[in-house]
């Protein structure tokens, strides 16, 4: 079975500084993606990044970027130079390869990017 | 990425009603997934829906209170049936297209009274 562990429930950063959320990961299948979303109070699920199992880099997305650690099973989001707009629940998870397959969601953590 | 139209965007029910939610996607996906997600908590997976076949409910799901349908590979609903005060919740469909990640409806919002 497939877990996702967020430790920290809130997080706060002062704006222009980077944040990062952790995420680490339980998974005996060898193929498997990571994926991190945003939630705002308006309750949509926002993409942000990808991070495939068996990619050689880590993943980027603008000031997303993904510190990925397989050996440790980790998966932690960074996010750069914060906004006020970044104030957001995220939520890390986790599936097997393949467009079909469910995801695994951790509890969140809710930041807040203070002025 | 595939886009999500999701309606209603919000509903206030009737205990002992039903609600019927609606997901269109504007491109084809194979499957999509049907969250809900209570006040304060991560997203609870509640049933994976497949075109033409019926859908498969998680522990704790089951089909006569959480009707799915799937005609077609662009558009699914679910219904939740005999409301209580417990189904208030945000509930969310899924799909994915291509290597991106999940997209997602926009969300409705439900409160039984």
């Amino acid at each position: 079975a497939q877990k996702i562990t967020q430790t920290q429930p809130g997080m706060f950063v002062q704006e222009k500084e980077a944040v990062t959320l952790d995420c680490t990961y339980d998974t005996s299948d060898p193929s498997y993606g990571l994926f991190w979303y945003k939630q705002p109070s308006s309750g949509e699920m926002i993409f942000l990044i990808y991070q495939g199992s068996y990619d050689q880099q880590n993943a980027t997305e603008g000031r997303y970027s993904l510190n990925f650690q397989k050996a440790r099973k980790s998966a932690n989001l960074v996010i750069s130079a914060s906004q006020l707009g970044d104030s957001a629940m995220y939520f890390c998870a986790i599936g097997n390869a393949g467009n079909n397959r469910k995801l695994i969601w951790g509890l969140g953590t809710s930041l807040a990017v203070n002025p | 990425s595939a886009v999500i139209s999701q309606k209603p965007s919000r509903d206030i029910c009737q205990r002992g009603t039903s609600l019927t939610i609606q997901c269109q996607v504007d491109s084809q996906v194979t499957m999509m997934f049907w969250y809900r997600q209570q006040p304060g908590q991560s997203l609870t997976l509640i049933a994976t829906a497949n075109q033409g076949s019926e859908a498969t409910y998680e522990s704790g799901f089951v089909i006569d209170k959480f009707p799915i349908s799937r005609p077609n590979l662009t558009f699914s609903t679910l219904t939740v049936s005999n409301m209580s005060p417990e189904d208030s919740s945000i509930y969310l469909c899924s799909g994915r297209q291509g290597t991106e990640g999940y997209t997602f409806g926009s969300g409705t919002r439900l409160t039984v009274v």
